[in-house]
């Protein structure tokens, strides 16, 4: 079956840094790779995802590119904020469900 | 948020009680999933169904069962808890649209404590 691994597993950063978070998966079958935010207390979201037909993904602070061959992916936050700070996780589809990695706590320093 | 509650939010309870808990959605999606979430180990699935009395094993569905009677109910049983047992427990939801992948949207989670 599909298995995620997720590094770092902690990130501490200056705000207005630049993060980058990466994922590698074993299947090559899996197509869908989604990321989840979930702040302290509170449930994960999901926050940007990539499908395998395209290499790279942004919606304003943040990008997800995807190399296929090498099968790992990669979640790119710009100008961090604190309200960054939280724990990210990524995730590769195998059949009928998602695999979690686990997890990267990020810490955006003021 | 999408339609999705869970209860109890919280609940402590003594080792070798039996403990269920309830996840209850409004989005009528075919897919509902359990998981655990413990420190280190991100969130591990329990077991999912994918669709009224169609259930499967996760990676860590040893001492717990499940059931669905129904589109938009989930129940997570444990049937003699154990302090191994702690942990915060998250239902998700999803729809499979194509191609085969599935996003999820997750409850609210519940807090458990084995003493």
């Amino acid at each position: 079956g599909e298995n995620v691994e997720q590094h770092p597993s902690t990130l501490s950063v200056q705000e207005g840094d630049s993060a980058v978070i990466k994922c590698t998966y074993s299947d090559s079958a899996s197509n869908y790779f989604p990321w989840y935010k979930q702040e302290l207390g509170k449930r994960p979201q999901l926050i940007i995802d990539i499908r395998s037909n395209v290499g790279e993904k942004k919606d304003q602070r943040i990008a997800v590119t995807l190399n296929k061959t090498a099968k790992h992916f990669s979640l790119h936050i710009t100008e961090t904020q604190p309200e960054d700070s939280a724990v990210y996780f990524c995730a590769a589809n195998g059949f009928q469900k998602l695999v979690f990695g686990t997890g990267t706590r990020l810490l955006v320093s003021p | 948020d999408a339609g999705i509650t869970q209860s109890p939010r919280h609940k402590v309870t003594e080792t070798g009680t039996p403990v269920t808990l309830r996840c209850h959605q409004t989005e009528n999606h075919r897919y509902m999933y359990w998981y655990r979430q413990d420190p280190g180990h991100g969130l591990r699935l329990i077991h999912y169904s994918y669709g009224v009395k169609d259930t499967d094993k996760g990676e860590v569905s040893d001492g717990y069962s499940v059931s669905r009677s129904k589109t938009e109910d989930f129940l997570l049983t444990l049937e003699s808890a154990t302090s191994s047992q702690t942990s915060v427990y998250f239902c998700a939801i999803s729809e499979s649209r194509l191609a085969g992948y599935n996003e999820q949207f997750f409850g609210p989670g519940t807090r458990l404590t084995v003493l």
